[in-house]
């Protein structure tokens, strides 16, 4: 079935740093999920894509679908060390998730 | 009140002992999951059952075996443990039909000696 590709795998950055990961697919995509999860919790859902080309904000997390509905992407600008966690894409059609982001942070 | 629920959160047992998970949704979801996530932090689907019925069941050993006894319920009853059953499991629950958000367990850690 189609697979999302999510990259980088780890992602350390120094707080107030930008961090973005992104989702890759070969296939088109009806719609894509995003969810984070913290160390030692669960993951918990964060936004929806659905339209070509849509994007979403919520504070300081920018999501974004592309045209061709094959990637997404999502993007921390300033991150804190609150956003530590691995940040998971889902693919509704063959309800899988990406690997992951491994997000740290360095206060 | 949680919403999702999971017992035990800790399971230390021998290898090929039999043990259960149960799992447990007061959102009043029709769909609920069964995941594996391993060391890695891969997050694997193993089950998924709407309205009681597996509508899922990926590639898992037939020592898991997944119960519904209705839909706010879904346990997972693991046979002769293996060390490479150890993992994470998370429960999770969505409303059905497609793209529904998935609300997760807290998960159980499963460790296998």
């Amino acid at each position: 079935g189609q697979q999302v590709m999510q990259i980088p795998q780890y992602q350390h950055v120094q707080e107030g740093e930008d961090f973005t990961t992104y989702c890759n697919s070969s296939t088109t995509l009806s719609n894509i999920q995003w969810y984070k999860q913290r160390p030692g919790g669960h993951p918990v859902f964060l936004i929806q894509l659905v339209k070509s080309g849509e994007v979403k904000k919520q504070k300081r997390l920018t999501f974004q679908f592309g045209e061709a509905k094959k990637n997404s992407s999502l993007h921390i600008t300033a991150t804190q060390t609150t956003d530590v966690g691995t940040y998971f894409c889902y693919n509704n059609n063959d309800m899988r998730f990406g690997a992951g982001t491994r997000l740290t942070v360095k206060p | 009140d949680t919403a999702v629920s999971q017992t035990p959160k800790y399971l230390v047992t021998q290898m090929g002992n039999d043990k259960s998970i149960k799992c447990e949704q007061n959102l009043g979801h029709d769909t609920m999951y069964w995941y594996k996530q391993d060391s890695k932090k891969f997050l694997k689907i193993m089950f998924s059952y709407n309205n009681k019925e597996l509508i899922i069941n990926e590639t898992v050993p037939n020592r898991f075996s997944p119960k519904s006894p209705d839909k706010a319920h879904l346990n997972l009853h693991i046979n002769s443990l293996e060390l490479g059953d150890s993992a994470v499991y998370f429960c999770a629950s969505s409303q059905s039909g497609t793209a529904r958000s998935q609300f997760f367990g807290p998960g159980t850690r499963l460790t296998v000696l």
